[in-house]
């Protein structure tokens, strides 16, 4: 099976901060990556897809890069909204891995 | 517009069987390129994929879980139901269910599938209590 890990675990940032994850693949997964963001009590939402293609209707501040076995996840200016937890997850093989998250928090 | 819905027990006993519906709408499960999944989320913690279905009936599941689970799909019905048996404290979770699109390519006469969940259902707690 493939392992997802991202880093850091929580994240205390500013509103109009550039925010960067990093989720890394335990092999290489191609650009078979998403990002989903979770706010409390809600469902995920899918943001990035294929690494690096912005959902339709996602703000183009959330982008997403790499290939591989690292990727990133990047908001260019901190919007109050985008407090949550971001999860990363791969598609290899017809089996499906999410990471553990990121919390974004309020510095 | 595309909308899921999860349906089943709030509660079940340890060792008893769970069966959970999604019903959807907006879409139809008998078109190619589309999926329909499931993952949980115990309180507090991360997403845990656990089965998915595609539109030619083809089902995986999560290696770890799959002695356990049965999804099924009735296109007439624009439904889906995941069945988890002899369930334990430990699956107390919000189940989802979620639409999956299929962004792959072909090239050079190779063809490269990547699903990923676009829209989520609500989700449903369903906690396992004796």
């Amino acid at each position: 099976d493939i392992q997802m890990t991202q880093s850091p675990s929580t994240l205390s940032a500013s509103v109009g901060d550039r925010v960067t994850i990093t989720c890394r693949a335990s092999q290489s997964i191609s650009s078979w990556l998403a990002w989903y963001q979770q706010k409390p009590g809600k469902a995920p939402k899918l943001l990035i897809y294929k690494a690096s293609s912005l959902e339709s209707g996602v703000p183009s501040r959330f982008s997403g890069s790499g290939s591989g076995t690292e990727f990133t996840l990047t908001i260019s200016s901190l919007q109050p909204d985008d407090f949550a937890t971001y999860y990363c997850q791969q598609y290899n093989s017809y089996s499906f891995t999410f990471g553990p998250g990121t919390k974004v928090d309020i510095k | 517009q595309i909308t899921l819905k999860e349906s089943g027990p709030t509660l079940v006993k340890p060792t008893q069987t769970l069966t959970l519906t999604c019903t959807f709408s907006g879409f139809s499960l008998s078109t190619s390129g589309v999926g329909v999944g499931w993952i949980r989320q115990p309180p507090g913690k991360a997403l845990e994929w656990l089965a998915l279905i595609y539109w030619d009936d083809d089902k995986r599941y999560s290696p770890s879980l799959k002695s356990r689970l049965t999804i099924t799909k009735d296109t007439s019905k624009n439904q889906v139901v995941l069945t988890m048996t002899n369930m334990d404290p430990v699956d107390t979770a919000t189940y989802y269910c979620a639409h999956a699109s299929d962004g792959g390519y072909c090239t050079n006469g190779v063809c490269y599938s990547y699903w990923y969940f676009d829209l989520w259902g609500r989700g449903t707690l369903v906690t396992v209590s004796s």
